[in-house]
């Protein structure tokens, strides 16, 4: 089943926000294959950390991810209004599948 | 400039079949595992499939298997999902991504399958 993630998290601008996704012993905590994604409103998802840590070129180092044991994290740093959206973790399973996560709603005051 | 290009997609009835299609540009399409992702509006994203560069091995989520089937031309570029019984519940923006390093790091821009009787 989904991974969770809380439902919504708000921000001022320039603060320090953080999304988790917790999973199970068979996905979050079986790998390091977790990734996260960015969805504006009317666009496609935008990977921006792959392999728990990982940025892919272009994306902001206001972004970092985490993983301790079953739980990842993402984490905004210095939020700016354009981090607004919906924001989804993946994760590699133990039968070679992927599930996503809940999906959480970024709102920035 | 990576692009995909999903089409097939349309309005159906409940046990319908519909074979959706992704065609690639801008890499060496051959080279790449591919996947299938949906998202029910307003909804989250749920990955359904995915092949890897030469069709030899598919994986799939539970709630589409025997159902679904993911499979790839690759002179031609294109990727394909062929749906069998449909439900109500398959209605979504059907996505097919490029996945690199067990992330889909290019998306393209759906194709909308609504399944109503």
């Amino acid at each position: 089943s989904a991974l969770t993630q809380p439902a919504s998290v708000s921000g001022s601008p320039g603060q320090s926000i953080t999304i988790s996704c917790t999973g199970t012993g068979s996905d979050v905590g079986a790998n390091k294959h977790v990734s996260w994604y960015q969805q504006h409103p009317g666009s496609v998802p935008r990977v921006m950390i792959f392999d728990v840590t990982n940025r892919p070129s272009g994306v902001s180092n206001r972004f970092s991810g985490s993983k301790s044991g079953n739980t990842a994290s993402l984490t905004i740093s210095g939020l700016q209004p354009e981090d607004e959206g919906d924001y989804f973790c993946r994760s590699f399973t133990t039968t070679s599948t992927y599930v996503f996560g809940t999906g959480t709603t970024v709102t920035v005051l | 400039e990576v692009q995909l290009v999903e089409s097939g997609g349309g309005s159906l009835q409940p046990g319908g079949s519909l074979r959706l299609s992704c065609v690639a540009s801008g890499f060496s399409f051959s080279s790449y595992w591919m996947e299938w992702v949906r998202q029910t509006p307003g909804k989250g994203l749920v990955w359904l499939s995915e092949i890897n560069g030469d069709g030899s091995v598919t994986n799939y989520a539970d709630s589409v298997k025997g159902r679904f089937t993911i499979s790839r031309d690759n002179p031609k570029n294109t990727l394909y999902l062929h749906m069998n019984s449909l439900t109500v519940e398959d209605t979504a923006v059907y996505y097919c991504a490029r996945g690199v390093d067990h992330s889909s790091d290019h998306w393209g821009q759906g194709t909308l399958v609504t399944v109503s009787s």
